[in-house]
């Protein structure tokens, strides 16, 4: 069974400021895809970034990219010039892409971005 | 374009009692999932739809809980009798079908069990 670790509980970040949100997961597949969500305090969770296993070129939207290491299983978030709403629950996710299609979840990172 | 939604937004209810959880997916979203976060732990699959049919139920807890999706638009989650370690935020979820099937989050009924 796959598992998505984060081991940061709590990031803090000064706005305007970059930030690294840490995942890892353990599955013995080879084809997967990775995703990162955010949930602020409204709770509608949303999708941020996604990253395909096969793809060797990490996911960049905006302000978010992803540090993608297939043979380390690490998936990391990188919020570059931080923003007041950026502040949010954020999960990290993995999906099987051979044997269902159901997420598997990290426990969250909780980011406080201070003025 | 709606997003998803769920009712109620919050449930405060008795041990013993019955609860009813509604998703309505985004329109023309064949597949529906549910999913639950117990006491700031993470998230975990409950079950899968496509359309009516029950793809993968292997992540509900026991037979308290009972999901039903007719006419494939949809669902409700009903738990009967909850109990106090039912208390958590159900999420549903609904993509397309096709590549990468990305899943669009509902913003989550928060249930109370005392």
């Amino acid at each position: 069974a796959q598992t998505v670790t984060q081991s940061q509980p709590e990031m803090s970040v000064q706005e305007a400021e970059t930030v690294t949100l840490s995942c890892t997961y353990d599955t013995s597949e080879s084809d997967y895809y990775l995703f990162w969500y955010k949930q602020p305090p409204s709770r509608q969770m949303i999708l941020v970034i996604r990253q395909e296993a096969y793809k060797q070129q990490n996911a960049t939207e905006n302000r978010f990219s992803v540090n993608f290491q297939k043979a380390a299983k690490s998936f990391s978030l990188k919020i570059s010039d931080s923003q007041l709403g950026d502040a949010a629950m954020y999960f990290c996710a993995y999906r099987s892409a051979t044997s269902g299609s159901r997420l598997t979840f990290g426990e969250g990172t909780q980011l406080t971005v201070n003025p | 374009e709606a997003g998803v939604t769920q009712f109620p937004s919050h449930s405060v209810i008795e041990k013993g009692q019955t609860v009813t959880l509604r998703c309505d997916p985004i329109s023309g979203h064949d597949n529906l999932y549910w999913y639950r976060r117990v006491m700031g732990k993470e998230i975990k699959f409950l079950l899968h739809f496509v359309k009516e049919s029950k793809q993968d139920e292997s992540g509900m807890p026991n037979n308290r809980f009972l999901a039903e999706r007719t006419g494939g638009t949809y669902s409700t989650l009903k738990v009967q009798p909850a109990e106090l370690e039912d208390s958590g935020v159900y999420f549903c979820a609904s993509s397309q079908v096709g590549y990468l099937e990305t899943q669009y989050f509902g913003p989550g009924t928060r249930l109370l069990v005392l």
